[in-house]
């Protein structure tokens, strides 16, 4: 099982904010940095963030990431229907020396 | 551009193997480490380790050593995962994904999956 604790579920109206939280621990996202991905339906996952807050080119600027301690936040502002996806948090973890993903989040627009 | 290209979908038996490829274009093969992860049917990610392209070096995560092997062919830019002992619950997409950020930039990059469904 998953280390890294998400919500199974957001949802919001078009326009609106959603946030994502992603709770981890000392050995993972407390040490290391967080990549954010979004899945479609039926596609690989896509890098949306890493370290922290860095998107890489392509990505809409309604998309951000933040860190604290050992959470991070995926916040989408202006939420639109193409957003509907599958959205994980990923960090190293140094205790277990692996690579490891959040349980995932998928994000309705109502 | 960028590609990672994958085997076929496979069905295998319990108890059999499988061996799925990633062939890799648009980068030097040597630069990254590769990465498989899996995601079992409406289920989340789940990482099974990565191979160094240059020693051919593995590691592995604990819940697949054991069953899993990861190597490469530098020849023909391809990355192989085995996984043996095949239970129902290993019934998932594979991805080979490169997974790499460094201070300022990432190369993250996916193959398309490959579907393994275990049954008798």
């Amino acid at each position: 099982q998953s280390v890294l604790t998400q919500p199974p579920s957001a949802s919001g109206t078009p326009g609106r904010r959603v946030t994502i939280s992603c709770s981890g621990s000392s050995s993972n996202i407390g040490t290391n940095t967080v990549n954010w991905y979004q899945q479609l339906p039926g596609a690989a996952p896509k890098l949306l963030f890493y370290n922290n807050n860095q998107r890489p080119s392509g990505v809409p600027d309604r998309f951000s990431g933040s860190k604290s301690g050992t959470s991070a936040s995926l916040a989408i502002s202006g939420l639109q229907s193409e957003d509907e996806a599958d959205y994980y948090c990923a960090a190293w973890d140094d205790s277990l020396n692996a690579y490891v993903f959040g349980t995932g989040t998928n994000v309705t627009v109502l | 551009q960028v590609q990672l290209v994958q085997s076929g979908a496979e069905v295998q038996q319990p108890g059999a193997s499988v061996e799925v490829s990633c062939k890799t274009s648009g980068y030097t093969f040597t630069a990254y480490s590769m990465h498989w992860v899996r995601q079992a049917p409406g289920q989340g990610l789940e990482w099974m380790g990565w191979i160094n392209p240059n020693r051919g070096n593995t590691n592995y995560a604990q819940e697949f050593q054991g069953r899993v092997t990861m190597t490469r062919d530098r020849s023909i830019n391809t990355f192989y995962m085995k996984l043996s002992g095949l239970r129902s619950d290993d019934t998932a997409i594979y991805y080979c994904a490169t997974l790499y950020c460094g201070p300022t930039t990432c190369f993250d990059n996916w193959g398309q999956g490959t579907l393994v469904t275990v049954s008798s």
